[in-house]
């Protein structure tokens, strides 16, 4: 079975700053998917950025950007430039690829970091 | 689009009680889910469906009921209400391949 550990219950990052936030995951299957969502205190969960497995390019969304190292089943946050807005719950998730959907197709989380922001 | 809705946003249940937690959304998804999410931890798969009519239990069903008569709604049912039942419960939709997007979350206390 799959699994995600993200080893940093806390963590905290001067505003402006950079601040990179740790995830491994354990999976036998070639074909996946890995995201990075955000909890704010609203607790709506928020997509940040996505990467398939079979990408060997990053994924970039603006201030947001991931390392991935699929040899080493890493797949790190960096989160450039901080704003207080940031400050948040973040939860690396794992998803197969394979199958039709459903079960399969669920999203499995890490236990999460919280970033608090210092202004 | 409003996205995922769910409600209600929170709920105080009574052991024993039932209730249902709503969920739609208007993205055309087949694809929808709830999770739960007890503190300090992620989110969980209870049930899912991958089109109207379609249910399947996930890693934590038990207590639980679903039906999925629309493509827009995929209401939970909690029957006999359990302290281990609060927790914080989010309904998500996606379209095969694509992340999934979630709703907003109903906190549901049990006592």
């Amino acid at each position: 079975a799959q699994t995600v550990t993200q080893s940093q219950p806390e963590m905290s990052v001067q505003e402006a700053e950079t601040v990179t936030l740790s995830c491994t995951y354990d999976t036998s299957e070639s074909d996946y998917y890995l995201f990075w969502y955000k909890q704010p205190p609203s607790r709506q969960m928020i997509l940040v950025i996505r990467q398939e497995a079979y990408k060997q390019q990053n994924a970039t969304e603006n201030r947001f950007s991931v390392n991935f190292q699929k040899a080493a089943k890493s797949f790190s946050l960096k989160i450039s430039d901080s704003q207080l807005g940031d400050a948040a719950m973040y939860f690396c998730a794992y998803r197969s690829a394979s199958g039709l959907g459903g079960a399969t197709n669920k999203l499995i989380f890490g236990t999460g970091t919280l970033l608090a922001v210092q202004p | 689009n409003a996205g995922v809705t769910q409600t209600p946003k929170f709920r105080i249940l009574k052991i024993g009680q039932s209730m249902t937690l709503q969920c739609a959304q208007d993205m055309n998804h087949n694809y929808m889910y709830w999770y739960r999410q007890d503190p300090g931890m992620g989110l969980k798969l209870i049930y899912y469906s991958v089109g109207a009519g379609i249910t399947d239990k996930g890693e934590v069903p038990n207590g639980y009921n679903v039906s999925r008569s629309t493509t827009e709604d995929f209401p939970l049912r909690l029957e006999l209400a359990a302290p281990s039942q609060t927790s914080v419960y989010f309904c998500a939709s996606s379209h095969i391949p694509r992340e999934q997007y979630f709703g907003p979350g109903t906190r549901l206390t049990v006592t």
